[in-house]
């Protein structure tokens, strides 16, 4: 199972929106609707972000939004704030009750 | 409140095992499946096993033959048994609790697992 691609990094300034895509195949985001986003500050483990595509955990902020066409997944961030800066990695399904990880993505906040 | 708390990290020669230990607390542990993740420095999140509710185990296949998940639900434990260690497995290791399928809402601290002669 190879990991989902993702950008290396995005960047945005303070306010802005911006968004992460998450390509896999049709073996994996394009059968399941079962992708979930993470965010990982530094020597941090990672933080459940959003859950089944688009749904958000409780206490998440609403600036958080998933989506997904075919086999790409998207994270997007809107009105992006300092504490945004991180790494955000996918994970879908991948059937027989296996997961796989994207690449991950640097956000930058300029 | 929901805790995961890893142990059992360290430092082991290539072909070493090394056992890792998660206590869980704050929640029933047995009504949910579990995984491990790891992550080698710098680099990104490889989802490593799960174990279901009733005991049914799953692997990718970098690892398979070579690690084994179990459960102890009456001490809201979950293990990881790793064998035939190679320098790539080096990595922390996180053992995060399962969202229905969904995803994994609760993560550990990590623990370091480092193998090298």
């Amino acid at each position: 199972q190879s990991a989902l691609t993702q950008p290396a990094s995005v960047s945005g300034s303070p306010g802005q929106s911006i968004t992460i895509s998450c390509t896999g195949t049709s073996s994996d985001v394009g059968s399941y609707n079962l992708v979930s986003w993470y965010q990982q500050h530094p020597g941090k483990a990672p933080k459940l972000m959003i859950y089944e595509v688009s749904k958000r955990p409780s206490g998440v902020s609403n600036r958080f939004s998933g989506s997904k066409s075919g086999n790409t997944a998207s994270l997007t961030i809107s009105g992006l704030q300092a504490e945004d800066e991180a790494d955000y990695y996918c994970c879908s399904y991948a059937g027989s009750s296996s997961y796989v990880f994207g690449t991950g993505t640097k956000v930058t906040v300029l | 409140e929901v805790q995961l708390v890893e142990s059992g990290g360290g430092l082991v020669q290539p072909g070493g095992s090394l056992r890792l230990s998660c206590a869980a607390s704050g929640f029933t542990f047995s009504s949910y499946d579990m995984h491990w993740v790891r992550q080698a420095t710098g680099k990104g999140l490889e989802w490593v096993s799960a174990i279901g509710t009733a005991g049914d185990t799953y692997y990718p296949g970098s690892v398979k033959g070579r690690f084994t998940i179990s459960r102890e639900n009456a001490k809201n434990s979950l293990y990881l048994q790793m064998n035939s260690l190679r320098a790539g497995d080096t990595a922390v290791y996180y053992c995060a609790r399962d969202l229905g399928g969904e995803g994994f809402d609760y993560w550990g601290q990590g623990t370091l697992v480092t193998v090298s002669s």
